[in-house]
Protein backbone atom coordinates (compact mmCIF):
# COMPACT_ATOMS: atom_id res chain seq x y z
CA UNK A 1 0.00 0.00 0.00
CA UNK A 2 1.30 3.21 -0.28
CA UNK A 3 1.38 6.11 2.21
CA UNK A 4 2.31 9.57 2.31
CA UNK A 5 4.19 11.28 5.02
CA UNK A 6 4.20 15.45 5.86
CA UNK A 7 6.67 15.74 8.76
CA UNK A 8 5.74 19.84 9.31
CA UNK A 9 2.70 19.56 10.92
CA UNK A 10 2.61 23.39 11.10
CA UNK A 11 4.81 26.15 9.49
CA UNK A 12 4.89 29.82 9.55
CA UNK A 13 6.27 32.58 6.91
CA UNK A 14 5.67 36.19 6.49
CA UNK A 15 3.96 37.74 3.74
CA UNK A 16 6.00 38.41 0.67
CA UNK A 17 8.57 35.70 1.66
CA UNK A 18 8.95 31.83 0.62
CA UNK A 19 8.31 28.62 1.79
CA UNK A 20 7.97 25.02 1.70
CA UNK A 21 6.27 22.31 2.62
CA UNK A 22 7.80 18.86 2.72
CA UNK A 23 6.78 15.69 1.53
CA UNK A 24 7.19 12.00 1.67
CA UNK A 25 5.85 8.98 -0.20
CA UNK A 26 6.32 5.04 -0.66
CA UNK A 27 4.98 2.88 -3.32
CA UNK A 28 6.22 0.63 -5.48
CA UNK A 29 4.53 1.24 -8.39
CA UNK A 30 6.75 3.23 -10.97
CA UNK A 31 3.71 5.25 -12.88
CA UNK A 32 1.62 7.50 -10.49
CA UNK A 33 0.35 11.48 -9.86
CA UNK A 34 1.07 13.70 -6.97
CA UNK A 35 -0.90 16.56 -5.89
CA UNK A 36 -0.57 19.97 -3.64
CA UNK A 37 -4.31 20.77 -2.33
CA UNK A 38 -5.34 23.48 -0.25
CA UNK A 39 -7.91 23.44 1.90
CA UNK A 40 -8.90 26.77 3.73
CA UNK A 41 -10.85 27.57 6.41
CA UNK A 42 -13.99 27.07 4.58
CA UNK A 43 -13.02 23.53 4.09
CA UNK A 44 -13.48 23.24 0.45
CA UNK A 45 -10.45 21.31 -1.05
CA UNK A 46 -8.62 22.99 -4.25
CA UNK A 47 -6.05 21.72 -5.94
CA UNK A 48 -3.12 23.61 -6.00
CA UNK A 49 -0.48 21.58 -7.84
CA UNK A 50 -0.06 18.37 -9.86
CA UNK A 51 3.03 16.08 -10.55
CA UNK A 52 3.35 13.32 -13.25
CA UNK A 53 5.94 10.59 -11.72
CA UNK A 54 7.03 9.97 -15.69
CA UNK A 55 7.66 14.01 -16.18
CA UNK A 56 11.10 14.63 -15.19
CA UNK A 57 10.12 18.28 -15.37
CA UNK A 58 8.84 20.07 -12.24
CA UNK A 59 5.52 21.37 -11.97
CA UNK A 60 5.05 25.30 -11.98
CA UNK A 61 1.72 26.87 -11.17
CA UNK A 62 2.28 30.68 -10.86
CA UNK A 63 3.67 31.65 -7.18
CA UNK A 64 3.55 27.31 -6.48
CA UNK A 65 6.45 25.04 -7.69
CA UNK A 66 7.00 21.40 -6.79
CA UNK A 67 10.77 19.77 -6.42
CA UNK A 68 9.61 16.28 -6.84
CA UNK A 69 12.78 13.53 -6.44
CA UNK A 70 11.34 10.11 -7.69
CA UNK A 71 14.45 8.49 -6.78
CA UNK A 72 14.11 9.89 -3.04
CA UNK A 73 10.09 9.81 -3.53
CA UNK A 74 10.34 13.50 -2.09
CA UNK A 75 7.68 16.35 -3.40
CA UNK A 76 7.81 19.27 -2.13
CA UNK A 77 5.67 22.43 -2.57
CA UNK A 78 7.73 26.03 -2.07
CA UNK A 79 5.30 28.96 -2.55
CA UNK A 80 7.02 32.05 -3.41
CA UNK A 81 5.96 35.42 -2.44
CA UNK A 82 3.68 34.63 0.03
CA UNK A 83 0.19 35.85 0.46
CA UNK A 84 -2.57 36.31 3.38
CA UNK A 85 -4.88 34.56 1.43
CA UNK A 86 -2.28 31.25 1.29
CA UNK A 87 -2.90 30.32 4.82
CA UNK A 88 -4.65 26.90 4.90
CA UNK A 89 -4.26 23.29 5.44
CA UNK A 90 -1.97 21.76 2.81
CA UNK A 91 -2.27 18.40 1.80
CA UNK A 92 0.06 16.20 -0.37
CA UNK A 93 -1.84 13.00 -2.29
CA UNK A 94 -0.58 10.00 -4.48
CA UNK A 95 -2.99 8.75 -6.87
CA UNK A 96 -2.04 5.64 -8.02
CA UNK A 97 -2.18 5.34 -12.43
CA UNK A 98 -3.06 1.71 -12.03
CA UNK A 99 -6.45 2.21 -13.69
CA UNK A 100 -8.21 0.13 -11.07
CA UNK A 101 -7.07 1.75 -8.40
CA UNK A 102 -6.38 5.37 -10.47
CA UNK A 103 -9.88 7.28 -8.59
CA UNK A 104 -8.49 6.88 -5.14
CA UNK A 105 -6.25 9.55 -3.73
CA UNK A 106 -4.08 8.88 -0.58
CA UNK A 107 -3.34 11.48 1.88
CA UNK A 108 -0.76 12.77 4.10
CA UNK A 109 -1.26 14.49 7.09
CA UNK A 110 -1.48 17.67 5.98
CA UNK A 111 0.72 20.95 7.00
CA UNK A 112 -0.98 23.66 8.66
CA UNK A 113 0.47 27.16 6.92
CA UNK A 114 0.10 30.84 8.81
CA UNK A 115 1.35 33.55 7.01
CA UNK A 116 1.84 36.65 8.86
CA UNK A 117 2.37 40.49 8.58
CA UNK B 1 -20.75 25.63 -14.32
CA UNK B 2 -22.06 24.55 -10.52
CA UNK B 3 -18.95 23.11 -8.88
CA UNK B 4 -19.88 20.09 -6.41
CA UNK B 5 -22.64 20.37 -4.34
CA UNK B 6 -23.53 18.37 -0.91
CA UNK B 7 -26.04 18.41 1.17
CA UNK B 8 -26.72 18.91 3.87
CA UNK B 9 -24.07 21.11 5.03
CA UNK B 10 -24.04 19.94 8.90
CA UNK B 11 -26.02 17.05 10.68
CA UNK B 12 -26.58 16.17 13.96
CA UNK B 13 -27.70 12.55 14.99
CA UNK B 14 -27.36 10.48 17.85
CA UNK B 15 -25.27 6.61 18.01
CA UNK B 16 -27.46 3.70 16.54
CA UNK B 17 -29.54 6.09 13.82
CA UNK B 18 -28.84 6.16 10.11
CA UNK B 19 -27.61 9.00 8.25
CA UNK B 20 -27.97 9.50 4.28
CA UNK B 21 -25.71 12.03 2.64
CA UNK B 22 -26.19 13.39 -0.85
CA UNK B 23 -23.49 14.56 -3.22
CA UNK B 24 -24.34 16.10 -7.23
CA UNK B 25 -21.33 16.37 -9.30
CA UNK B 26 -20.41 19.01 -11.64
CA UNK B 27 -22.91 18.53 -15.07
CA UNK B 28 -21.18 16.11 -17.01
CA UNK B 29 -18.61 13.98 -14.37
CA UNK B 30 -19.11 10.39 -14.35
CA UNK B 31 -17.40 9.57 -11.46
CA UNK B 32 -18.01 10.25 -7.57
CA UNK B 33 -15.34 9.66 -5.21
CA UNK B 34 -16.29 9.72 -1.47
CA UNK B 35 -13.49 10.72 1.47
CA UNK B 36 -14.04 10.99 5.38
CA UNK B 37 -12.12 13.34 7.37
CA UNK B 38 -11.29 13.35 11.18
CA UNK B 39 -8.62 14.64 13.16
CA UNK B 40 -7.66 11.59 14.25
CA UNK B 41 -7.28 9.56 10.76
CA UNK B 42 -6.99 12.57 8.60
CA UNK B 43 -8.24 12.10 5.22
CA UNK B 44 -9.62 8.47 4.39
CA UNK B 45 -11.01 6.87 1.06
CA UNK B 46 -14.40 5.60 1.20
CA UNK B 47 -15.22 4.95 -2.13
CA UNK B 48 -15.84 5.97 -5.99
CA UNK B 49 -18.63 4.94 -8.07
CA UNK B 50 -18.75 5.50 -11.89
CA UNK B 51 -21.93 4.70 -14.04
CA UNK B 52 -23.84 3.37 -11.28
CA UNK B 53 -21.27 0.95 -10.10
CA UNK B 54 -18.77 0.84 -7.43
CA UNK B 55 -15.58 0.40 -8.61
CA UNK B 56 -13.13 0.73 -5.41
CA UNK B 57 -13.48 0.93 -1.97
CA UNK B 58 -11.33 1.74 1.23
CA UNK B 59 -11.33 -0.52 4.64
CA UNK B 60 -14.19 1.08 6.45
CA UNK B 61 -16.97 -1.54 7.57
CA UNK B 62 -20.48 -2.61 5.95
CA UNK B 63 -22.09 0.05 7.77
CA UNK B 64 -20.79 2.22 5.27
CA UNK B 65 -22.70 1.83 1.88
CA UNK B 66 -23.12 4.13 -0.74
CA UNK B 67 -24.83 4.31 -4.48
CA UNK B 68 -24.82 6.37 -7.73
CA UNK B 69 -27.89 7.35 -9.86
CA UNK B 70 -27.98 7.84 -13.40
CA UNK B 71 -27.67 11.20 -13.39
CA UNK B 72 -24.56 10.89 -11.51
CA UNK B 73 -25.94 12.40 -8.04
CA UNK B 74 -24.75 9.85 -5.64
CA UNK B 75 -25.39 9.21 -1.71
CA UNK B 76 -23.42 7.28 0.82
CA UNK B 77 -25.28 6.28 3.99
CA UNK B 78 -23.93 5.37 7.02
CA UNK B 79 -26.03 2.60 9.05
CA UNK B 80 -26.15 2.41 13.19
CA UNK B 81 -24.11 5.51 13.71
CA UNK B 82 -20.80 5.64 16.17
CA UNK B 83 -19.49 8.30 17.68
CA UNK B 84 -16.23 7.67 15.84
CA UNK B 85 -18.51 8.36 12.60
CA UNK B 86 -18.23 11.70 13.58
CA UNK B 87 -16.60 13.28 10.45
CA UNK B 88 -16.39 15.55 7.85
CA UNK B 89 -17.31 13.68 4.88
CA UNK B 90 -16.09 15.25 1.42
CA UNK B 91 -17.26 14.16 -2.11
CA UNK B 92 -15.00 14.71 -5.11
CA UNK B 93 -16.22 14.72 -8.92
CA UNK B 94 -14.37 13.93 -11.87
CA UNK B 95 -15.19 13.77 -15.38
CA UNK B 96 -13.21 10.23 -16.10
CA UNK B 97 -12.78 8.02 -14.06
CA UNK B 98 -9.28 8.49 -12.95
CA UNK B 99 -7.35 8.87 -16.68
CA UNK B 100 -4.52 10.77 -16.95
CA UNK B 101 -4.67 14.76 -15.83
CA UNK B 102 -8.08 13.76 -15.13
CA UNK B 103 -8.74 16.26 -11.96
CA UNK B 104 -11.06 15.94 -9.17
CA UNK B 105 -12.91 18.90 -7.99
CA UNK B 106 -14.15 18.20 -4.22
CA UNK B 107 -17.18 19.50 -2.54
CA UNK B 108 -17.31 21.51 0.72
CA UNK B 109 -18.44 19.02 2.81
CA UNK B 110 -20.96 17.74 5.27
CA UNK B 111 -20.28 18.24 8.43
CA UNK B 112 -21.61 14.73 10.34
CA UNK B 113 -21.62 14.91 14.18
CA UNK B 114 -22.48 11.95 16.52
CA UNK B 115 -24.18 12.41 19.65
Amino acid sequence: AQTVTQSQPEMSVQEAETVTLSCTYDTSESDYYLFWYKQPPSRQMILVIRQEAYKQQNATENRFSVNFQKAAKSFSLKISDSQLGDAAMYFCAYRSANTGTASKLTFGTGTRLQVTL
Amino acid sequence: KAGVTQTPRYLIKTRGQQVTLSCSPISGHRSVSWYQQTPGQGLQFLFEYFSETQRNKGNFPGRFSGRQFSNSRSEMNVSTLELGDSALYLCASSMLRGWDSDEQYFGPGTRLTVT
